[in-house]
């Protein structure tokens, strides 16, 4: 149980362009939704915190307007990155907080890696 | 702000010996700690977690301690094995602060040697 999934594993864009990753609890509703980056042998760095039902809450330095949060339903977060450029090329993961219970471990998702053109 | 903190960047262990990674915290208010591992091109895969009440958690040839006087958290491997080679990362939360998103270390990076 508690398995996050993220579509698409990898993905390469063009600068300018526009990419949506997809966040899934499969087994589990998430009443909460996590998007974290990390960048080549570093550590991951929260991003924003995504809440079912209401707007996602945005770390300080992350740029709400350029990364766009829509969490619609407990099982289902989505991350867009509006004209994306090379310095956005990273490695997105998500990790998701079962409902209802707190102090409960998070489960990650397998990531995302975007590359920038 | 604050940020968690790994004291060794690699790791190098014989296959079956044991294996100690460490980590300090600065944020004395967090108050649950989470060891996680992280293979290439994966996501972070949960170990062992533990409460600021307790000192001690252990787990399947694993074991976490925790001391909240220096502000130290390791993680011992018993009988280290070729699977366990990976990126191990700290993470701290302040539950009482309203956001739960985790503030993860450095990491460490485990070469298991045959």
């Amino acid at each position: 149980g508690a398995v996050v999934s993220q579509h698409p594993s990898r993905v390469i864009c063009k600068s300018g362009t526009s990419v949506k990753i997809e966040c899934r609890s499969l087994d589990f509703q998430a009443t909460t939704m996590f998007w974290y980056r990390q960048f080549p042998k570093q550590s991951l760095m929260l991003m924003a915190t995504s809440n079912e039902g209401s707007k996602a809450t945005y770390e300080q330095g992350v740029e709400k307007d350029k990364f766009l949060i829509n969490h619609a339903s407990l099982t289902l977060s989505t991350l867009t990155v509006t004209s994306a450029h090379p310095e956005d090329s990273s490695f997105y993961i998500c990790s998701a907080r079962e409902h209802g219970i707190r102090h409960n471990e998070q489960f990650f998702g397998p990531g995302t890696r975007l590359t920038v053109l | 702000g604050e940020s968690v903190g790994l004291h060794l960047p690699t790791l190098s262990v014989q296959e079956g010996d044991n294996s100690i990674i460490n980590c300090a915290y600065s944020n004395s208010a967090s108050d649950y700690f989470i060891w996680y591992k992280q293979e290439s091109g994966k996501g972070p895969q949960f170990i062992i977690d533990i409460r600021s009440n307790m000192d001690k958690r252990q787990g399947q040839r694993v074991t976490v301690l925790l001391n909240k006087t220096v502000k130290h958290l390791s993680l011992q491997i018993a009988a280290t094995q070729p699977g366990d080679s990976a990126v191990y990362f700290c993470a701290e939360r302040y539950s009482g602060g309203g956001a739960d998103g985790l503030t993860f270390g450095k990491g460490t990076h485990l070469i298991i040697q045959p």
